[in-house]
């Protein structure tokens, strides 16, 4: 079965840039979508369509696919920033997801 | 605006059913998939099924296949998920989520509910 694979922590220092990487076979032809989920709080889409930015989420936040890996990029991280990030693909009509990525603002 | 409201969770012992119900609001139900997606204490996101706009396309995660069913009634503007058989390693919070593409396929995972509390126990 496909599988997408995450680093499961980033650390960051505010208003430095945190990049979280999500891999998989081929994943360059799939659409990736990240979701946002802050503690005690349901999913958030940030981005689909490997960098599209669903109205109300910040330019700092950013995407890109290419070969095997997605990469979701924030930019000027704020404490705010801090929670569990998620990519998505589609595969063989299955939604599959990366185990996550926690991101720490240190 | 935007609102899924799930409901029907609860405790529930292992092999036995439950039907949890999305009630949506906000934006024109029957022209969009839906989905359902669970997450286990501490754990990360686990997608369980997704149905199309109409009803027609149902498709399932490998680990609830046979023993969930999802449904919706574009009338009542509701999403279901049939849970049977329930196992301990069902135990997860639910969530309902609404497809981002207007009738034609599926995308991404565009707006999600508050989730409901499912705990598989004897």
């Amino acid at each position: 079965s496909y599988e997408l694979t995450q680093p499961p922590s980033v650390s960051v220092s505010p208003g430095q840039t945190a990049t979280i990487t999500c891999s998989g076979d081929e994943l360059g032809d799939k659409y990736v979508s990240w979701y946002q989920q802050r503690p005690g709080q349901s999913p958030v889409l940030v981005i689909h369509e490997d960098f599209k930015r669903p109205s109300g989420i910040p330019e700092r936040i950013s995407g890109s696919n290419s070969g095997k890996t997605a990469t979701l990029t924030i930019s000027g991280t704020q404490a705010m920033d801090e929670a569990d990030y998620y990519c998505q693909a589609w595969d063989s009509s299955t939604v599959i997801f990366g185990g996550g990525t926690k991101v720490t603002v240190l | 605006q935007v609102q899924l409201v799930e409901s029907g969770g609860g405790v529930v012992q292992p092999g036995r059913s439950l039907r949890l119900s999305c009630a949506v609001s906000g934006f024109t139900f029957s022209n969009y998939g839906m989905h359902w997606v669970r997450q286990a204490p501490g754990k990360g996101l686990e997608w369980v099924a997704v149905i199309s706009y109409d009803g027609n396309n149902k498709y399932y995660g490998d680990s609830v296949k046979g023993r969930f069913t999802i449904s919706r009634d574009n009338s009542k503007t509701t999403l279901y998920l049939q849970m049977n058989s329930l196992r301990p390693e069902d135990t997860a919070v639910y969530y309902c989520a609404k497809d981002l593409l207007l009738r034609t396929g599926f995308d991404a995972l565009e707006i999600w509910g508050q989730g409901t509390m499912v705990t598989v126990s004897s």
